[in-house]
């Protein structure tokens, strides 16, 4: 079974402070791909990320960047310079690749507030 | 430029009454997904379809049923909704199934169970 954990549930931080979300998966596939998402308050969850199991390479895309590191299990995404329009619920999700078909596995959900 | 489009954005029923909520898209992506969101969850799948192939999740419960006429539209009907399934409702789409494939997202439906 696959498994996604976002220990953190809400946090708060003032614009222009750099924030990391963390995500930690589990799963007995050997090729896997993760993703994060993004949900602003109008409902649409936008697709940020994909990263499959053998590219442990660290991308940064702007003031976004991730950190896949497979020894701990997690996929942890930072956002540099924080400002309000980042605030949103971001979820880590998970799907496998050895079946060659698989859906997503989704965290539970990180809401970041950057407050002005 | 909405690609996937889903209607109402909020829809209110009462406990019992059938309800069907309404979902399309101009991707013609190969594959439709019905998530619930609770508050403050993750997103849970119900079922999926593959063209007009049903995929219909282990613990998804009976009372949650879907249609899928044509390529562009789907439809999810809950024949009696319980104050249970208050929840947003996410329609996603994807090209095919492989586990690396993106998934594209509507705005949701919140149902509310009077």
């Amino acid at each position: 079974a696959q498994k996604v954990t976002q220990a953190q549930t809400e946090i708060s931080v003032v614009e222009k402070e750099d924030v990391t979300l963390d995500c930690v998966y589990e799963t007995r596939d050997t090729t896997y791909y993760l993703f994060w998402y993004k949900q602003p308050p109008s409902g649409e969850l936008v697709f940020l990320i994909r990263r499959n199991s053998f590219d442990e390479q660290n991308e940064i895309s702007g003031r976004y960047s991730w950190n896949f590191q497979k020894s701990t299990s997690s996929f942890n995404f930072t956002i540099t310079a924080s400002q309000v329009v980042d605030s949103a619920v971001y979820f880590c999700a998970l799907s496998g690749g050895n079946s060659g078909y698989s859906t997503l596995t989704f965290g539970k959900g990180t809401m970041l507030l950057v407050s002005p | 430029d909405a690609m996937v489009i889903q209607n109402p954005r909020y829809q209110v029923t009462q406990f019992g009454k059938p309800v069907t909520l309404s979902c399309s898209q101009t991707l013609n992506h190969n594959v439709m997904y019905w998530y619930q969101q609770k508050s403050s969850q993750a997103p849970k799948l119900l079922f999926h379809y593959y063209d007009k192939d049903f995929n219909n999740e282990a613990d998804t419960p009976d009372n949650f049923q879907s249609r899928r006429p044509n390529t562009s539209f789907c439809f999810l009907d809950i024949r009696s909704p319980g104050l249970g399934d208050a929840a947003m409702y996410l329609c996603a789409t994807s090209r095919g199934t492989r586990g690396d494939e993106k998934l594209f997202f509507g705005s949701g439906t919140q149902l509310s169970v009077l």
